[in-house]
């Protein structure tokens, strides 16, 4: 079945550094990928998406690639701010509405 | 516009209560509604999903029901809670239309089952 593997929390940073979150992907035919930021005290919301290979999904500075030859969809930001602290949670959907979410990868960042 | 409201955002309950979680979306019609679980550690799980009223798909076996009385409204129950039913449960909601790929979530209920 579907399955989607992301890099385990918690990822602590300071301030301006570079933030990678790894994600990687199992499923058949060719899925739409996400990329859903919680903050605290709030509901999941989308924060980037791609929908087939090659495509960049960008927002608020963060950016991940459809890569279909590796099966990925690595979250970056070149800057991170203390606000980007939340729980980020890589997703696919391969048929319909349904979504198959990875584990979540909490960040924290210090100023 | 649109939102979603759950409730409550948290509830601890004992082994062999009764469960009622409740969601409504406002602002929109006909949406499709799902409810999520993520367990402590663990990803997302699609417990229920639903197109229309009284249409409810079930994802896993499990110890939960789910119902949708009315076009935005969406229940997660349990007649009798297990110590596994613990965990951080969401509702969900996305326009009717089968293309459509955005997912709305609530603020989630974290469920203690003591």
């Amino acid at each position: 079945g579907d399955s989607v593997t992301q890099m385990e929390g918690p990822v602590t940073l300071s301030e301006e550094a570079f933030l990678t979150i790894n994600c990687t992907y199992t499923a058949t035919g060719y899925p739409s990928l996400f990329w859903y930021v919680q903050y605290p005290g709030e509901g999941l919301q989308l924060l980037l998406k791609a929908t087939k290979a090659d495509d960049k999904g960008s927002n608020k500075g963060f950016e991940a690639t459809y890569r279909k030859e590796t099966t990925s969809f690595h979250l970056e930001k070149g800057s991170v701010q203390v606000s980007d602290s939340a729980v980020y949670f890589c997703a696919l959907k391969a048929a319909g509405n349904k979504l198959t979410f990875g584990g979540g990868t909490r960040v924290l960042v210090k100023p | 516009s649109q939102t979603i409201h759950q409730w409550p955002a948290t509830l601890v309950q004992p082994v062999g209560s009764p469960l009622s979680l409740e969601c409504t979306v406002e602002g929109t019609s006909n949406p499709n509604l799902y409810w999520y679980r993520q367990a402590a550690g663990r990803g997302l799980q699609l417990l229920f999903y639903s197109v229309g009223i009284g249409q409810i798909s079930s994802e896993v076996p499990q110890n939960l029901s789910a119902s949708r009385p009315q076009d935005r409204q969406f229940i997660l129950s349990s007649k009798k809670l297990l110590l596994s039913d613990s965990g951080f449960y969401l509702c969900a909601w996305s326009p009717g239309a089968a293309t459509n790929e955005k997912l709305f979530f609530g603020s989630g209920t974290q469920l203690s089952v003591l």
